[in-house]
């Protein structure tokens, strides 16, 4: 299977206090994105990444990638409860747009 | 920016029964979209690829003839569970990539078999 594996499983932080989130993936990809999801919702786009970026930043989100290690990290800054989620890393191998999703991180802000 | 609505957002059906989710892009063409299957507390799976106006392609394990993947044209593409089980309720997503920037998902579904 070429899922990318997302750590932690999950994670439980206090308002304020920066989450990071990582995703390593198997083989070469063309681009990564990160995106959020509430309980059972659809689902929300944070940022998009390409192979020839290393770091890209959207508000309190910064999200880097380094493709020798395989990996990427999504670090959200001084969070909020509503930042209370599971997020999923989502690579593309093919440049096609056909998104292998990572296993997720459940995210929990405490007030 | 660009949009993929999907409908319905949620569905509740018999067992045995067919359900059809249409996936639509709005404002672009799409000549290949995504379906994926998320049960409760996992990931996304892709379940196939639609192509317009030819045979979608199913990734491994996944039942051509239950799943049914219709593309007849740029901006449709339907997901038909015939047969529908208690086992097939999940959340069903659609994706459609918009060429010139990337892929955009639609809402979901969430059908429910009882």
């Amino acid at each position: 299977s070429q899922q990318g594996e997302e750590d932690p499983q999950a994670l439980s932080i206090q308002e304020g206090e920066n989450a990071t989130m990582n995703c390593s993936y198997k083989t070469s990809i063309n681009n990564l994105q990160w995106y959020r999801q509430n309980s059972g919702r659809g689902l929300v786009h944070l940022i998009l990444i390409r192979s020839n970026e290393r770091e890209k930043h959207s508000g309190r989100l910064r999200v880097t990638l380094d493709t020798s290690k395989k990996s990427s990290s999504l670090l959200i800054t001084a969070s909020r409860a509503a930042d209370t989620a599971s997020y999923f890393c989502a690579t593309d191998y093919s440049g096609t747009y056909k998104y292998i999703f990572g296993t997720g991180t459940r995210l929990k802000v405490l007030a | 920016g660009a949009v993929v609505s999907q409908h319905p957002s949620r569905v509740i059906c018999k067992s045995g029964t067919s359900v059809k989710i249409e996936c639509r892009s709005l404002d672009f063409q799409a000549t290949t979209m995504f379906w994926y299957r998320q049960f409760p507390k996992q990931s996304l799976m892709l379940m196939a690829t639609s192509n317009e106006g030819s045979k979608a392609t199913y990734e491994q394990g996944v039942e051509k003839d239950k799943f049914l993947i219709n593309h007849a044209s740029l901006t449709l593409s339907t997901l038909t569970v015939t047969s529908a089980h208690p086992e097939d309720s999940s959340f069903y997503i659609c994706s459609a990539p918009d060429r010139n920037t990337e892929a955009f998902f639609g809402q979901g579904t969430r059908l429910t078999v009882v």
